[in-house]
């Protein structure tokens, strides 16, 4: 069966950076991309962009340019969402979440998100 | 601000049905396909319907949706307390080249 698994939660200091990472397993990973939703406290879903898992080129949503960073490895069929210069309004559950767009766009599986706390 | 919006909150009593709308433009849901996803306290977003009333294997038909113009709207029927959620649609935004969200709807179950 289709699983996206994340990595664990993060506790990190204003400045650093981390790197998520999604593992697929249950398909082709490079059948379909992968897309980065962030869920921040009390907010909406915010789609962050995607990453073409067939060529590696990554699309990033307005407001997600510069400090985030999509990834793959697909030699373990592994996707990675990199953010540097964290700040406090970073705090957020990431989501990675399989594209499909053979008709519409949408997210048919889900990661089960990484809960990241900036704090100082 | 999200460029589809939907009610912040919609509630019904147990087996009643309520509906969530959301609406949008010419950009996005007017020439896109619709998708929507629950999500229950605590875990990820699930999808519920793709191609704006298509359900995937495993969703209930008390799940249903439908587009007209540049709004859609995801009703749910025989209401149970399980279905308790925050209920999101999306769709490409063709002006903005990218995947947008609604805000999000609040569903509770009296």
């Amino acid at each position: 069966q289709v699983q996206l698994v994340q990595s664990g939660s993060e506790l990190t200091e204003p400045g650093a950076s981390l790197k998520i990472s999604c593992k697929a397993s249950g398909y082709t990973f490079t059948n379909h991309g992968v897309s980065w939703v962030r869920k921040a406290p009390g907010q909406g879903l915010e789609w962050m962009g995607w990453i073409n898992t067939s060529t590696g080129k990554a699309t990033y949503a307005q407001g997600f340019t510069g400090r985030s960073a999509f990834s793959l490895d697909t030699s373990v069929s592994t996707a990675y969402l990199q953010i540097s210069g964290l700040k406090a309004e970073d705090t957020a559950v990431y989501y990675c979440a399989r594209v499909r767009y053979n008709s519409g766009w949408y997210f048919d599986y889900w990661g089960q998100g990484t809960l990241v706390t900036v704090s100082s | 601000q999200s460029v589809l919006t939907q009610p912040p909150s919609v509630s019904a009593a147990p087996g009643q049905k309520v509906t969530i709308s959301c609406s949008g433009s010419s950009s996005n849901i007017g020439n896109n396909y619709v998708s929507w996803y629950q999500q229950l306290p605590g875990t990820a977003p699930k999808l519920l319907i793709y191609d704006d009333n298509k359900r995937p294997s495993g969703i209930p038909d008390r799940f249903s949706a439908s587009k007209s113009g540049t709004s859609a709207t995801l009703g749910i029927t025989g209401l149970q307390t399980g279905d308790e959620a925050d209920y999101y649609c999306g769709t490409w935004d063709s002006s903005l080249s990218g995947y947008v969200f609604g805000a999000g709807t609040s569903v509770s179950v009296l």
